[in-house]
């Protein structure tokens, strides 16, 4: 089983609030990626990080930000909330040797009020 | 444009029976098609997976079938149980782009 923490696993918070997903592995992973879910089940990719300091925006524009100062840790910030952002994030990480497999945490459910 | 389109959205099958679920891309440059099945209050996580040289990969009652020219692949589930019951996803990704793109999912019911 991967070894994929994210915290916390459900949020309800109020309009206008910041608020921070975290993301840690501990496979020492380059490769990290932010999904985010729709109630309906589709992925989309809004963040990846190939390394520390590396961030791009991913196929969907989402109004979020991470950032990427430890390999160990992909935190995405929204710093101020609003009913559209309530969704599903998954966080996930890749290995570029060996299986090369994309490992899902298993989500944080963001309901903003 | 959705580079992935996978069919049914969502598909009841009774124990037993055969679940297949289409998948179609339109960039000739991928090159690694997975599969990904998801549970209530999980991430997904994957299944099975093919590259482009083989047109079959069998991995215990999960086949999926690759047809290069028509830009298509599927899962088959042979004899469905109903701890099958959950969400599927076909991705695709051109191999040094590092970035799946998934198809909208698949709702997979497999009635007892």
């Amino acid at each position: 089983e991967a070894d994929i923490y994210q915290t916390p696993r459900y949020l309800v918070i109020g309009t206008g609030k910041k608020i921070t997903l975290e993301c840690s592995q501990t496979m020492g992973h380059d490769k990290m990626y932010w999904y985010q879910q729709d109630p309906g089940m589709e992925l989309h990719l809004i963040h990846y990080s190939y390394g520390v300091n590396s961030t791009e925006k991913g196929d969907l524009s989402s109004e979020s930000t991470v950032s990427r100062i430890r390999t160990e840790h992909f935190p995405l910030t929204l710093e101020s909330a609003r009913p559209s952002h309530t969704s599903q994030y998954l966080c996930a990480t890749r290995s570029t040797s060996g299986a090369n497999v994309l490992t899902f945490g298993a989500g944080s459910r963001l309901t903003v009020l | 444009q959705q580079q992935v389109k996978q069919s049914p959205q969502s598909l009841i099958v009774q124990k037993g029976g055969i679940s297949i679920i289409n998948c179609a891309y339109e960039n000739t440059a991928f090159d690694y098609f997975p599969w990904y099945q998801q549970f209530p209050g999980k991430g997904p996580a994957l299944l099975i997976a093919i590259r482009p040289d083989v047109s079959e990969k069998k991995e215990g009652r999960f086949t999926i079938s690759f047809n290069k020219s028509a830009k298509q692949f599927s899962l088959h589930i042979m004899d469905s149980q109903p701890g099958d019951s959950a969400t599927y996803f076909c991705a695709a990704e051109k191999g040094s782009n590092y970035k799946l793109t998934f198809g909208k999912g698949t709702l997979l019911t497999v009635n007892p």
